[in-house]
């Protein structure tokens, strides 16, 4: 079975903190892709990153770094310096055949 | 690149009625396309999947007659819900992907539109 799970439901934290949204997914497959998006309030989905299963560098993309284990099956996504602009709800998805397997989301709200 | 538009963005009808969200992939041609619901607070659903040209499939559990779906071009896809209710009030959101090998699955999202049933 396919899972995505991101067991914060809600995390606050203030301007300039650091923050780490966990994700952990199942899946039996070895060929899969693990994404990020962020749905800030207007409601759009923002794309932040893709990473397939064969590629386990963490990435870092200006304040935002993400590190993939597949030991563990965790996509954590890290924010580094948090910004009042980076609340938002932050969702993890699993592809593997083309559909894409949310997680619950994590609610990040980042107070000045 | 890989802007996706969705339109209405919001949408108020009476009971009864037809609604069509329509979505688009505007710097792109995207041959798959894909239609999610989302309730407050909640994840998203996918409800269908949507292949220009072909019959859109459906996700156990979506009503195939209620959520009329058509992708007549590799730049349109159309969702009408039928004869609307209360209960389909909520969150719609399109997704394309783009076709380019580098990014085959990567899917990008429009704005949503917001349905409220009266």
């Amino acid at each position: 079975a396919q899972k995505v799970t991101q067991a914060q439901t809600e995390i606050s934290v203030v301007e300039k903190e650091d923050v780490t949204l966990d994700c952990v997914y199942e899946t039996r497959d070895t060929t899969y892709y693990l994404f990020w998006y962020k749905q800030p309030p207007s409601g759009e989905l923002v794309f932040l990153i893709r990473r397939n299963s064969f590629d386990e560098q963490n990435e870092i993309s200006g304040r935002y770094s993400w590190n993939f284990q597949k030991s563990t099956s965790s996509f954590n996504f890290t924010i580094t310096a948090s910004q009042v602009v980076d609340s938002a709800v932050y969702f993890c998805a699993l592809d593997n055949t083309d559909k894409l397997i949310f997680g619950t989301g994590t609610r990040l709200q980042v107070f000045p | 690149g890989a802007v996706v538009s969705q339109h209405p963005s919001r949408v108020i009808c009476k009971s009864g009625t037809s609604v069509k969200i329509e979505c688009r992939s505007l710097d792109f041609q995207a041959t798959t396309m894909f239609w999610y619901r989302q309730f407050p607070k909640q994840s998203l659903m996918l409800m269908a999947t949507s292949n220009e040209g072909s019959k859109a499939t459906y996700e156990q559990g979506v009503e195939k007659d209620k959520f009329l779906i058509n992708h007549a071009s590799l730049t349109l896809s159309t969702l009408t819900v039928t004869s609307a209710h209360p209960e389909d009030s909520s969150f719609y959101i399109c997704s394309a992907q783009t076709g380019d090998p580098s990014s085959t699955d990567t899917q990008y999202f429009g704005p949503g539109t917001r349905l409220t049933v009266l």
